[in-house]
């Protein structure tokens, strides 16, 4: 069975540039998060999915970030522009949607904006 | 404002002993407790979890005990092996939310 698939698995831009990642969840997973890491601290929600509607984005900064999940299935999360504290790795996760039901993470998108 | 606290940013053991790696929590309304594994370069993957309505789960050489008058759970690994070391995270959710709150982790090294 294929785990959560996210691309690219590193970027490097320049402050004010825009960045996009993009995460394919595990097949008949209905929900699908979005969290970054910084470094040194454990991951932290930006957006939770449940299916195409997203339930929790309460910690997205929506000023410069924007996700979406078209049909449901993968979802794309945006940065525009980038800044210098957006350095992070950004996990992409999905689950079953059950109450206490585990996540599955992808590998991560390191960013780094210089 | 941490409401998931792992206080030892490292940890060594030697092979074989027990590994102990704690976590302590503020929010009450916790109530769904979780330990990620993280190899470098990968994702968090989920280790073993407990309800606050039990005060211990077992799963082969991981057990995970939960004091919730102490608010405070931790993961024992025993014996550890090589193949332990990583960084561990503790996680925990309220009233069922899938909502994960995450402690900084804890960096174990398994001394050969």
């Amino acid at each position: 069975e294929a785990g959560v698939v996210q691309s690219p698995r590193y970027k490097i831009i320049e402050k004010k540039q825009p960045v996009a990642f993009w995460c394919n969840p595990i097949s008949g997973h209905n929900t699908l998060y979005w969290y970054r890491q910084n470094l040194g601290q454990g991951p932290e929600l930006l957006i939770r999915y449940e299916n195409e509607e997203a339930v929790d984005d309460s910690q997205l900064p929506k000023d410069r970030f924007s996700a979406e999940r078209l049909k449901g299935v993968d979802s794309t999360l945006k940065i525009q522009p980038a800044e210098l504290g957006d350095s992070a790795v950004y996990l992409c996760a999905s689950s079953l949607g059950r109450v206490g039901e585990k996540l599955f993470f992808g590998s991560g998108t390191q960013l780094s904006v210089l | 404002d941490q409401q998931v606290k792992q206080n030892s940013p490292s940890l060594s053991v030697q092979e074989g002993r027990i590994s102990i790696l704690n976590c302590d929590y503020t929010n009450s309304m916790f109530d769904y407790f979780l330990w990620y594994k993280k190899y470098p370069a990968e994702g968090p993957t989920f280790l073993i979890s407990i309800s606050s309505i039990k005060d211990k789960n077992e799963d082969g050489r991981f057990t995970v005990f939960l004091n919730k008058s102490a608010k405070h759970l931790s993961l024992h690994i025993v014996p550890s092996q090589p193949g332990d070391s990583a960084v561990y995270f503790c996680a925990a959710s309220a009233d069922g939310n899938e909502k994960l709150t995450f402690g900084t982790g804890t960096r174990l090294t398994i001394i050969p």
